[in-house]
């Protein structure tokens, strides 16, 4: 199946500057990018997504890019705050059916 | 946002014992799937479903059986569970976009 490599794997940030967090995979058939935060002892949750048509998308503080030629795509996040300390999951979807291949995540520590 | 629930949401279970994780969604959401988490680990897929009476292999079945007996429910079945089965299970729906998460069920197998 697919490969996800998401880099790195702990990353501590002060509040108020940004974050970033990269993945890169295989498969260039894969055509959807979502972005999931787990808080301790809670699920995962879907952030924010990309889908292949797009190089940029950005929800609020949240920023995605993907550079389908390298492929590469990351997760910016800006003006950081420590809510946003968490884990981060990156995942791809190959072309065909609904599996995600998830890296194995990034923990962001945000100090006050 | 998606509705996925599970029970239980624990569990302590004995060595050779059988285990029946349920997850239910509402989203009327044709895919279905079953995630364990190890601590500090990312998410491994043990069977998934795209339809009613159907099931598939993920990336790590083995000592897993699924059953997914309608569109809203899928379980995950363990006949012998083993010690190296305890962490959290997460279920999750999908359409063709992102998946949502149930809220998980942290078994301990003892």
């Amino acid at each position: 199946g697919e490969q996800v490599e998401q880099l790195p794997s702990i990353l501590r940030v002060q509040e108020g500057s940004s974050a970033s967090i990269n993945c890169s995979y295989e498969d260039s058939a894969s055509n959807y990018f979502p972005w999931y935060k787990q808080e301790p002892g809670e699920n995962p949750k879907l952030i924010i997504d990309i889908r292949s048509n797009m190089e940029r998308k950005q929800i609020q503080e949240l920023i995605v890019l993907l550079d389908k030629k390298a492929k590469r795509f990351s997760l910016h996040i800006t003006d950081t705050q420590p809510g946003d300390s968490a884990m981060y999951f990156c995942a791809a979807r190959q072309g065909t059916g609904s599996k995600l291949s998830f890296g194995k995540g990034a923990k962001l520590t945000v100090s006050p | 946002e998606a509705a996925v629930t599970q029970s239980p949401r624990s569990k302590v279970a004995v060595t050779g014992g059988k285990v029946t994780l349920s997850c239910h969604q509402t989203n009327n959401h044709d895919y279905m799937y079953w995630y364990r988490q190890d601590t500090g680990h990312g998410l491994r897929l043990i069977h998934y479903s795209y339809v009613a009476d159907s099931t598939e292999k993920g990336d790590i079945p083995d000592g897993y059986k699924a059953s997914r007996p309608s569109q809203e429910n899928f379980s995950l079945i363990l006949e012998l569970a083993s010690l190296s089965q305890t962490a959290v299970y997460f279920c999750a729906s999908s359409d063709r976009g992102g998946q949502y998460f149930g809220p998980g069920t942290r078994l301990t197998v003892l």
